[in-house]
């Protein structure tokens, strides 16, 4: 079935520093989510790509679908503290009803 | 605030047991999902109703069950508890079906099997 792979599963970055997760699938994706889940607390929906090569800018962070749409990234500049969770992707295949989850890249930032 | 509400928050319980999670949608979602999430797996798709027809099933184990009310609200069930299955529950709702919908995540049920 399809499988959804985060990489890496975690990052320790300085505030300041820049952030990137990588999200890839095995199968062709109709679209991808991206959700942040603070620490205690639940999944928060950030954004959807659907096409081909989408990029999206949401204030320090930018979201990108590959042309194959195969594999995503998120991207954060100039890391805050606040920034401090875990960021998943989901995706969709082609043939499916539902969203399957990456694991998770656990992002923490010291100050 | 996401909208979706989940009770009880807690719940400890002993091997064997059955339990029932419960969820509200958002006003005017149609459709409510399961997940669970531990610590080694992730986010696992369990089920999902639409409208009160189950209409995606993801790994769901024969002894969980789901359904959905007239209301919309959803509950799932979890018989013959086993250890492995203490984890944290969410049930997340969205407007339509599914396929490209925003999802909107409860606070979510920590279950402890001991």
């Amino acid at each position: 079935g399809q499988q959804v792979m985060q990489i890496p599963q975690y990052q320790h970055v300085q505030e300041g520093e820049d952030f990137t997760t990588y999200c890839n699938s095995s199968t062709t994706l109709s679209n991808i989510q991206w959700y942040k889940q603070r620490p205690g607390g639940h999944p928060v929906f950030l954004i959807q790509l659907v096409k081909s090569g989408e990029v999206k800018k949401q204030k320090r962070l930018t979201f990108q679908f590959g042309e194959a749409k195969k594999n995503s990234s998120l991207h954060i500049t100039a890391t805050q503290t606040t920034d401090v969770g875990t960021y998943f992707c989901a995706g969709l295949s082609n043939s499916g009803y539902a969203l399957n989850f990456g694991k998770g890249t656990s992002l923490l930032v010291t100050p | 605030d996401s909208g979706v509400t989940q009770t009880p928050k807690h719940l400890i319980t002993a091997t064997g047991q059955r339990v029932t999670l419960r969820c509200s949608p958002r006003s005017g979602d149609l459709s409510v999902y399961w997940y669970q999430q531990s610590l080694d797996q992730g986010l696992q798709f369990l089920i999902q109703y639409y409208n009160g027809e189950e209409r995606a099933k993801g790994n769901i184990l024969e002894r969980f069950s789901a359904q959905q009310f007239p209301d919309l609200h959803s509950e799932l069930n979890l018989s013959s508890l086993e250890l492995g299955d203490s984890a944290l529950y969410f049930c997340a709702s969205s407007r339509d079906r599914g396929y490209t919908d925003t999802q909107y995540f409860g606070p979510g049920t920590r279950l402890t099997v001991l």
